[in-house]
């Protein structure tokens, strides 16, 4: 099973500034997504096979990585980033999900 | 506008058995693979199991193997869990998720609500 661990927990970031997240893999994978969750709602496709933005999703979204070592970069936050984001794999079963990054306001 | 409602949560006693449903709208539901997800309160997201397409082929998390069966019903749009030999450890949110592909294994473009699933006595 490919364990996925996302850090930090818990980002404290002001709005207007740039958010890093990081998605690690305990194996190469190739395919991986970022999901957004907001609470009482569905959560959300961001981003797919590592870089591609889902439709809809602004520019300021972007995915990047390889091997092991992903991250979602959110360039500019505005209020309505502040969310729960989490990662997939569906490299290979089961598909596993890291176990997320609260993105708050600092 | 693509649209999946889940029901069929609800309180149930450790050992005893439920039904999840998953109704779709907005696209065709025949054409795409499908899956489960549950998050327990406070943890990630967990994937639970999934199905192709024509509900010819399925995937199991090992915890709910042989416990959990989903199915599909194309006639009616609609994607189903029976969930039987249930545990406290099963207590969870259980989402509805379409893939991108006929075949499953791969990311979900779209989640429902989710259902609250309840064990306890």
């Amino acid at each position: 099973e490919v364990v996925m661990t996302q850090s930090p927990a818990t980002l404290s970031v002001s709005p207007g500034e740039r958010a890093t997240l990081s998605c690690r893999s305990s194996q190469t994978i190739t395919k991986l997504a970022w999901y957004q969750h907001k609470p009482g709602q569905a959560p959300r496709l961001l981003i797919y096979g590592t870089s591609t933005r889902a439709t809809g999703i602004p520019a300021r979204f972007s995915g990047s990585g390889s091997g092991t070592e992903f991250t979602l970069t959110i360039g500019s936050l505005q209020s309505e980033d502040f969310a729960v984001y989490f990662c997939q794999q569906y490299n290979s079963w089961p598909l596993t999900f890291g176990g997320g990054t609260k993105v708050e306001i600092k | 506008e693509v649209q999946l409602l889940e029901s069929g949560g609800g309180l149930v006693q450790p050992g005893g058995s439920l039904r999840l449903s998953c109704v779709a709208s907005g696209f065709t539901f025949s054409s795409y693979a499908m899956s489960w997800v549950r998050q327990a309160p406070g943890k990630g997201m967990e994937w639970v199991s999934s199905i192709n397409f024509s509900g010819s082929n399925t995937h199991y998390a090992d915890s709910e193997k042989g416990r959990f069966t989903i199915s599909r019903d194309n006639s009616r749009n609609t994607l189903y869990l029976q969930m039987n030999s249930l545990g406290a450890e099963d207590t969870a949110r259980y989402f509805c998720t379409k893939s991108t592909a006929f075949s499953s294994g791969w990311h979900s473009d779209c989640w429902g609500q989710g259902t609250l699933v309840t064990v306890s006595s």
